[in-house]
């Protein structure tokens, strides 16, 4: 059975740094795309990053660009997203997203979240 | 980054059909696929639709998905209660080498 679990998350000042962290099981997670994906208290979702499985492809949505570093660790089938210069903007639940056939839009299995919170 | 277009809601009562648009561009829409997300209260997303138009198991086959050109469109059929949640399309955007999320519609069934 697939499982992802986030964890890191929490309160953190503005211009802060958090780093989240998605556990898989389940699956061979070094075969797979990952994704982190948010979404704002009561707003829509908004993409954040993907990874290819090797780790050696990356790509971040605009507004997290120079901010947010995805990242991977297949020995340990976990997913990472390290958080800098965090502002309000960022306050969100953060889901962590299995990718099935090689796209990166194509989210099968999802965790529960974490929530973070950028605030003063 | 751009996004994709949906009516922010929907409405339709228990039994009847819904459509839900999604409107992009030939960089996105128009050359690759579009997945469709569906959200509960309360609940993380759960895939829909992938790859345009294919069901993942599980998912009942009153939950269709097409495309045509630039858009596409989910519809659902033989509303039930249980449907109501928010409705989000995707897709990858080739120009903006991004994923393009749909900014949700909130179905209520009447």
């Amino acid at each position: 059975e697939v499982q992802l679990l986030e964890s890191g998350g929490g309160s953190v000042q503005p211009g802060g740094s958090l780093r989240l962290s998605c556990a898989a099981s389940g699956f061979s997670f070094s075969s797979y795309v990952m994704t982190w994906v948010r979404q704002a208290p009561g707003k829509g979702l908004e993409w954040v990053s993907g990874i290819s499985g090797s780790g050696t492809i990356t790509y971040y949505a605009d507004s997290v660009k120079g901010r947010f570093t995805i990242s991977r660790d297949n020995s340990k089938n976990t997913l990472y997203l390290q958080m800098n210069s965090l502002g309000a903007e960022d306050t969100a639940i953060y889901y962590c997203a299995k990718g099935e056939g090689g796209s990166y839009a194509y989210w099968d299995y999802w965790g529960p979240g974490t929530l973070v919170s950028a605030s003063s | 980054q751009s996004v994709l277009t949906q009516p922010p809601s929907a409405s339709e009562t228990p039994g009847q059909r819904v459509t839900i648009s999604c409107s992009g561009s030939s960089s996105n829409i128009r050359n690759n696929y579009v997945y469709w997300y569906q959200q509960l209260p309360g609940t993380a997303p759960k895939l829909l639709i992938y790859r345009t138009n294919e069901r993942p198991s599980g998912v009942p086959d009153r939950f269709s998905g097409s495309k045509s050109g630039t858009s596409a469109s989910l519809a659902i059929s033989g509303l039930r209660s249980e449907d109501e949640g928010d409705y989000y399309c995707a897709a990858w955007d080739d120009r903006q080498s991004a994923v393009l999320l749909g900014g949700g519609t909130r179905l209520t069934v009447l």
